[in-house]
Parts: C-alpha cells; structure tokens; sequence
C-alpha cells in the first residue's frame, strides 16, 4: 500500500535560515513518482516539482533543492535563505506507475506547516 | 492559458439542501480529480475520471455524494442532501495520463459551509 509520511506538523523559523521538510514514502512498486506541492495563505495548491524513483539526481531551482534517496525511501525539501513568502502548508505526494494510465492517482502526506517570521 | 476553473468558489447552504459544484478541467487534459480537505482529515481523493470515466470512487464517504463528467470540458460534484459535516474546500484537478507522470493542477477551490 501506499503511505506518504511527513512527521514534521509545523516548522517555526526566522527569515533568513535554511529550512528542510522532510518526507518519507512508502511504496510495494518499483516504478513510481514523487511530488511536491505548496498552499499558500490565499489557498491554492501549486505545483513545485515531480521526481521519477529511477532518476536520483537532486535538483535545485533557485532557492528551492529537493534530495531524493531511495535508500531511505525519502524525498526531503530544503528552503535556503527564507523568506516570509514562504510560509505556507507544504505537501509531498507519490503515485505509483500502475496508475500513470489513468491519471497518476496521488496520495498526499498531511503536510507540513511552514511559518517564516521576520 | 486558463487553468482549472471551479465554480462557485464560495457556497453557504442550509442543511438538507442540495448543493452542486463545478469544474473545468485544463484544456487537453483526460484525467479529473475532485478533492476535499479539511483540518481533520487534510486532503481527501473523493473520486475520479479518465476519459470522463469513473475510475475509482472509493472516497466518496457516503450516497448522499455522487459526481458526474458528462464530457471532456465539464464535471460537477453533488451532494444531496447536504449536512454541517460536509462543510469543507473541495478541489479539482486536472492532468493529462499515459506513460511517465504528470503534475495535477488545482482549481483554486470551493468553500463549502452548510449551516
């Protein structure tokens, strides 16, 4: 079955720090895909990032890095230099490949509170 | 381009009442997903279709709920009759399917508070 695990409720820290969401996955497929989303105050969920199980390379986009590491069945988030922009509620997410035919069904993790104070 | 497009975005009803939500998926997208999120329970799969199939309804908590996709460009989500519990933002989201993955996008949802 899948589970995605974001154990993190809420993460308090000051504009500026370095910050790291954590996410593990639980999966019986060998071929599956992981997802970030972000929901800000105004409510909407964005998309940030889709990741492939076989391709482990980390990415980095401007201030935004993600560290996949199938080892350990995670796939964290790390905000380098935050900033109060950046306060929202975070969500990983994971499909497994048997459902890309149909539209790549997701579960979510419960998300992790961002809150950056300035 | 647009992206997906809900409507009402917001709905305050009486209980017993029937309440319907719109959706409008991304042009060229063949998968459609409605969402319900509350601070309970967080972000739900109530139901979805591919090619305005119903693939997997298994979230749908109970027969007062039922939803349709009569074509390609249109969905709605009706919940009769309505209860205080149902109160929540429900999502819709769109992606295209077949090989590799694609990315839902969001609706930017509808707020639902039944009195």
């Amino acid at each position: 079955a899948q589970k995605v695990t974001q154990a993190q409720t809420e993460i308090s820290v000051v504009e500026k720090e370095d910050v790291t969401l954590d996410c593990v996955y639980e999966t019986r497929d060998t071929t599956y895909y992981l997802f970030w989303y972000k929901q800000p105050p105004s409510g909407e969920l964005v998309f940030l990032i889709r990741r492939n199980s076989f391709d482990e390379q980390n990415e980095i986009s401007g201030r935004y890095s993600w560290n996949f590491q199938k080892s350990t069945s995670s796939f964290n988030f790390t905000i380098t230099a935050s900033q109060v922009v950046d306060s929202a509620v975070y969500f990983c997410a994971l499909s497994e490949a048997f459902w890309a035919e149909y539209g790549n069904k997701l579960v979510f993790g419960a998300g992790t509170i961002l809150r950056v104070k300035s | 381009d647009a992206g997906v497009i809900q409507s009402p975005r917001h709905e305050v009803t009486e209980m017993g009442q029937e309440v319907t939500l719109r959706c409008k998926p991304i042009s060229g997208h063949n998968s459609l997903f409605w969402y319900r999120q509350t601070m309970m329970r967080g972000l739900e799969l109530l139901i979805y279709f591919n090619n305005n199939v119903p693939i997997d309804d298994s979230g749908m908590p109970e027969d007062r709920f039922s939803a349709k996709m009569p074509n390609a460009s249109f969905s709605t989500l009706k919940i009769q009759p309505s209860e205080p519990r149902d109160s929540a933002v429900y999502f819709c989201a769109s992606t295209k399917s077949g090989q590799g993955a694609y990315e839902q996008y969001f609706g930017p949802g509808t707020r639902l508070t039944v009195t």
